[in-house]
């Protein structure tokens, strides 16, 4: 079974600019989660979606924002790129809502 | 609110044993872990979900004590390939949602 892709897999931005991060989970996984990741700060929650539908959402800004297709692959979106935001972006699919996650390899962004 | 995990690193020589910690404020009804080596996604190793129930994978095991809210991680005779962060990933009855650690970091040494 493939494993979870995230697209792309680096990504340089400078602020001010937007962008888009893909995620495809397992197949047959409905479930999607995305989490920020930073040296000294861990696995940030930013949101999570089942069935085209965003079921939690972590402390973040509205610049962050996400959706999910019909066939569960999903897109998070953050406008307005401050400096902060440079971090490794990771979604993780799960089978259900709950239990295992898993990860893919992330995406990398840095903003200049 | 994030679980907090203990200690934040530990080194250990090959053969030697850890115990890393979790802890939540919140009731809880599963605790998962996970290894992240360097430059790596994180990789699931186990998933806790019922009260004091010990689980296992390879020479690592976990126990989950549902009323203190807490969760160990239990490393015997720790290889080389054990290094890496490992993070503990809390799902409470209130938020519904999985909620990390900021991981401890495991670095053992030959």
């Amino acid at each position: 079974k493939a494993g979870v892709t995230q697209t792309p897999r680096y990504l340089i931005k400078t602020r001010g600019q937007q962008v888009t991060l893909s995620c495809s989970p397992i197949s047959g996984h409905r479930s999607v989660s995305w989490y920020q990741q930073t040296p000294g700060q861990g696995l940030q929650f930013l949101f999570e979606y089942f069935s085209e539908t965003q079921r939690n959402k972590g402390n973040f800004p509205g610049r962050f924002s996400g959706r999910q297709f019909s066939n569960s692959r999903s897109e998070m979106n953050v406008s307005t790129l401050e400096l902060g935001d440079s971090a490794l972006y990771l979604c993780a699919s799960l089978p259900h809502t709950s239990g295992e996650q898993f990860f893919g390899p992330g995406t990398r962004l840095t903003v200049l | 609110q994030q679980p907090v995990q203990s200690p934040q690193a530990v080194i250990l020589r090959e053969g030697e044993d850890a115990v890393i910690n979790c802890s939540s404020s919140k009731a809880l009804y599963s605790v998962h872990w996970y290894r992240q080596k360097h430059g790596e996604a994180p990789v699931f190793l186990m998933i806790l979900l019922k009260g004091g129930e010990q689980k296992g994978h390879e020479k690592i095991s976990a126990s989950f004590n549902e009323k203190k809210q807490q969760s160990s991680l239990y490393l015997t005779a720790s290889q080389l390939s054990y290094s890496g962060t490992y993070f503990c990933g809390t799902e409470n009855v209130a938020a519904g949602k999985s909620t990390f650690g900021d991981g401890t970091t495991l670095t053992v040494k030959p």
